[in-house]
């Protein structure tokens, strides 16, 4: 089956400070990965997504992930934190053989100080 | 561009009670997916809709659930005689269909149900 592990429930930051969340996935081929961001009362937003080819994928925000087949993971990176950026990080996974749903992660809770 | 439409944003309800959510989907989106997201959880998967048709059901739906999307559009989600344990966020996220599955799917800002 499968699932998405984000190994870190609470992390803390200070602005300007670089920024890595971990996700791992379970699945036995490349499954399509995302990442979302979720403010306080707020649906999700999506920050960027994989499905092929280069494995370093660009989005929103000046966030990027890269994906890594030998180690199963899709970490999340920013270089430089704004306080804006304090929100709930969602890593979920879609995969060809489980029609539309996606599996999403525990979320890691990002807090930003000045 | 319009985003996906919940409403309520808040219910509270008395246990025993029925509730229904509505989800209007980004309107030229033909997939339609409900979640529920309890307190630090990620979202988990209830139904998805093809157009007005309901193509998948997660075991957590269980049968005082019910979920429609009569005409292909807006979708709606029941919960009959509710619990405790029905208090959460319900999420509605749409998509483009493709042929390859899993497209992006884009969310709206959630029902926030509270049983008392």
């Amino acid at each position: 089956a499968q699932s998405v592990t984000q190994p870190d429930i609470h992390i803390t930051v200070s602005e300007g400070a670089s920024l890595e969340l971990r996700c791992n996935y379970s699945y036995g081929a490349t499954p399509y990965l995302f990442w979302y961001v979720q403010s306080p009362g707020q649906g999700l937003q999506l920050l960027l997504k994989y499905f092929s080819g280069d494995t370093l994928v660009q989005g929103i925000k000046g966030f990027e992930a890269e994906f890594k087949r030998s180690q199963s993971s899709f970490n999340l990176r920013k270089p430089s934190v704004h306080w804006s950026d304090a929100a709930e990080y969602f890593c979920a996974v879609g995969t060809p053989n489980t029609g539309n749903q996606f599996y999403f992660g525990t979320g890691t809770s990002l807090t930003v100080i000045p | 561009d319009t985003g996906v439409s919940q409403d309520p944003r808040h219910k509270i309800t008395k246990r025993g009670q029925n509730v229904t959510f509505r989800c209007d989907p980004i309107s030229e989106h033909n997939r339609l997916y409900w979640y529920r997201q309890t307190l630090g959880q990620g979202p988990e998967f209830l139904t998805y809709f093809q157009n007005e048709a309901q193509l998948e059901k997660s075991r957590l739906l269980s049968d005082r659930f019910s979920a429609e999307r009569p005409k292909g559009s807006f979708s709606t989600l029941e919960i009959q005689r509710t619990e405790q344990g029905d208090s959460a966020m319900y999420l509605c996220a749409s998509s483009p269909s493709s042929r390859i599955g899993n497209q992006p799917q884009h969310f709206g800002d959630g029902t926030r149900l509270s049983i008392l």
